[in-house]
């Protein structure tokens, strides 16, 4: 069962405009989330995080938000480059019984930014 | 510093053999997670070690197993492996296990099971 799911396995942007990757969950006692960027032949590599008791999160071109009584967050990408091209993943963190954390990962979203 | 180092970087195997794949973390860092990527079910959680302890398990068979030494790198075993078996596997370190701690991947080990 996908605890984190993203819908949309592919994502194509004009160069400039707004690129929006979403995310849903279903576990509500998740309360920390992030999205990963991850090239071809490398490792995925942290983008933006945010905590549960925020609504947004901001770092220059990329904006986390969430929406917790709806279960979705979403990574807005303003402005677009060609560089953006990879695949995105969302992931929640999930509080073990040991009271320690494992993340859980989205099955990813690609994105193809055009020049 | 260096980042997280996974050996080898490509490998071929044959159904009903064992693999052994090695990570080394960043320096200092002394949790290493193991994942899963095959296409359409992105990244699956295998594996935490914490200090030489498994302390997080996914929900995979006992075919997959894994260790952490003390100067935390760590290895991951697949025993009798399965066609279904090919796959990316990455290996990520953080300094703690705590859930706001940030993951560095390694770039991988790919694995082709014929």
């Amino acid at each position: 069962d996908q605890q984190v799911k993203q819908n949309s396995p592919s994502l194509s942007v004009q160069e400039g405009r707004i690129s929006i990757l979403n995310c849903d969950y279903t576990n509500s006692m998740f309360d920390y989330f992030l999205w990963y960027k991850k090239y071809p032949a490398e490792g995925p590599t942290f983008l933006i995080s945010i905590s549960s008791i925020k609504d947004k999160n901001e770092d220059g071109r990329f904006t986390v938000f969430l929406n917790k009584s709806a279960k979705h967050l979403s990574l807005h990408i303003v402005p677009s480059q060609p560089g953006d091209s990879a695949v995105y993943f969302c992931a929640a963190s999930d509080t073990t019984t040991s009271g320690t954390y494992k993340y859980i990962f989205g099955t990813g979203t690609r994105l193809k930014v055009l020049a | 510093k260096a980042g997280v180092t996974q050996t080898p970087r490509y490998l071929i195997k044959t159904r009903g053999q064992q693999v052994t794949l090695s990570c080394s973390p960043i320096s200092g860092h002394r949790s290493v997670s193991w994942y899963q990527q095959t296409p359409g079910q992105g990244l699956q959680f295998l594996f935490e070690y914490f200090s030489e302890t498994q302390r997080n398990k996914g929900n995979f068979p006992g075919r997959f197993s894994g260790r952490q030494f003390s100067n935390s790198r760590s290895e991951m075993n697949v025993s009798t492996l399965e066609l279904g078996d090919s796959a990316l596997y990455l290996c990520a370190s953080s300094f703690d296990s705590a859930n706001t701690g940030e993951l560095f991947f390694g770039e991988g080990s790919r694995l082709t099971v014929l």
